[in-house]
């Protein structure tokens, strides 16, 4: 049972330009709602996190929008770069932090 | 750098053998939990260790066992193994000041090849 679904599975966009990720997720006792991503050959690292009370969270170029009534969640890749080519995982935590991850999106970014 | 090193960092096994994989994590992370990333998948949540304890597990079946020592090291056991079992194993730890917000700190994992 995939209880937190993403997509796109892959988007290219051209440098400067704006990546956004969508997940929905389905079991209401999720408390916190953190994004990792990970380079080729690497463990996943958290790049930003949101709680569930909190509508929007920015960090940089990194912006999380969460809509808590319709179970969705976002993560918009601002001025995207080439540096920013990676996988991206949206996940959910629950009780124990015990994570849920989503299925990944590629991220290409073009020169 | 996450200070979780784990090893080996690529292994190959036949189905029906036994592997072990070893996780070291930063000093004072009492909690470690391990990580099956399929090829092109997101990882899925096998089991959690707290001071020495398992204190959750995934929808893994028995033959997956793990343990964690008194200096926080850990280690996966999977027996019989699958071609299924081929996948990344990822070692995560947490410290206990970190708060309630789902951050883990990775390894760069095993690499798990079943023939």
């Amino acid at each position: 049972q995939q209880q937190v679904k993403q997509s796109p599975q892959s988007l290219i966009v051209q440098k400067g330009g704006i990546s956004i990720i969508n997940c929905a997720y389905e079991n209401t006792a999720f408390d916190y709602f953190p994004w990792y991503q990970q380079f080729p050959g690497k463990g996943p690292a958290l790049l930003i996190a949101i709680r569930p009370d909190v509508s929007e969270k920015k960090e940089g170029r990194f912006t999380i929008s969460f809509n808590k009534s319709a179970k969705q969640f976002s993560l918009h890749i601002m001025d995207s770069q080439p540096g920013d080519s990676a996988t991206y995982f949206c996940a959910a935590k629950a009780a124990g932090n015990k994570l849920t991850f989503g299925g990944g999106t590629r991220v290409l970014v073009k020169p | 750098e996450t200070g979780v090193t784990q090893s080996p960092t690529h292994l190959i096994k036949t189905r029906g053998q036994q592997v072990t994989l070893r996780c070291s994590s930063q000093s004072g992370h009492n909690t470690v939990s391990w990580y099956q990333q399929a090829l092109g998948q997101g990882p899925q949540f096998i089991f959690q260790y707290y001071r020495e304890e398992e204190n959750g597990r995934g929808n893994f079946p028995p033959r997956f066992s793990g343990l964690q020592f008194p200096n926080y090291s850990s280690e996966l056991n999977v027996n019989a193994l699958e071609l299924d079992d081929s996948a990344l194993y990822l070692c995560a730890s947490r410290h206990p000041g970190q708060g309630d917000t789902g951050e883990l700190f990775f390894g760069e994992g095993s690499r798990l090849t079943v023939l």
